[in-house]
């Protein structure tokens, strides 16, 4: 069965501070995407990224990086640097069939001045 | 392209009653979701549809019912509304290429009382 793991229920750190979010999976396709998404205090669900599992070469985008690792099923997340303005629930998800996605129950990050 | 609109932003509902949350989107996309978000939690899909005139059950579709006419509409219909219905409710669409990231509108905030 198709499972997200997102185990930090909340995080705070200060300005400046480094973060990593954690995100486990099972999955029983042998090729699959991978997801996050971010909802800032605002409300709506912003799409942060997608990866293939065939690449499992770190990602960065400015202050944001992700770490895909195969062998540990897991899909973290890092903020370097982080601003209040990263301050939000982030989600990652992983389809469950070709049509749907199953999320995980997010980590609300809280990032203090 | 306005991308996924959402009406209304927020409702109050008295116990029994019913009421209609519109979703609509420009993209032409042909997957389009609901999902329900209870405070703190993360989403559960209510129902979904692959195109026009197709629909079908998602995580927890007990207490609503949905249509899919056109491309562009995905109406969600609570009948007998209940206070554990209290929740955000997304709407969302995908391409449905076989890429998978949704793109979600702004949530409407319902409060049954």
């Amino acid at each position: 069965a198709q499972k997200v793991t997102q185990a930090q229920t909340e995080i705070s750190v200060v300005e400046k501070e480094d973060v990593t979010l954690d995100c486990v999976y099972e999955t029983r396709d042998t090729t699959y995407y991978l997801f996050w998404y971010k909802q800032p205090p605002s409300g709506e669900l912003v799409f942060l990224i997608r990866r293939n599992s065939f690449d499992e070469q770190n990602e960065i985008s400015g202050r944001y990086s992700w770490n895909f690792q195969k062998s540990t099923s897991s899909f973290n997340f890092t903020i370097t640097a982080s601003q209040v303005v990263d301050s939000a629930v982030y989600f990652c998800a992983l389809p469950e069939s070709p049509d749907k996605l199953i999320f995980g129950t997010g980590t609300r990050l809280q990032v203090f001045p | 392209n306005a991308g996924v609109t959402q009406t209304p932003k927020f409702r109050i509902l008295k116990i029994g009653q019913s009421m209609t949350l519109q979703c609509t989107q420009d993209m032409n996309h042909n997957y389009m979701y609901w999902y329900r978000q209870d405070p703190g939690m993360g989403l559960k899909l209510i129902y979904y549809s692959v195109g026009a005139g197709i629909t079908d059950k998602g995580e927890v579709p007990n207490g609503y019912n949905v249509s899919r006419s056109t491309t562009e509409d995905f109406p969600l219909r609570l009948e007998l509304a209940a206070p554990s219905q209290t929740s955000v409710y997304f709407c969302a669409t995908h391409a449905g290429t076989g890429t998978y990231e949704q793109y979600f509108g702004p949530g409407t905030r319902l409060t049954v009382t």
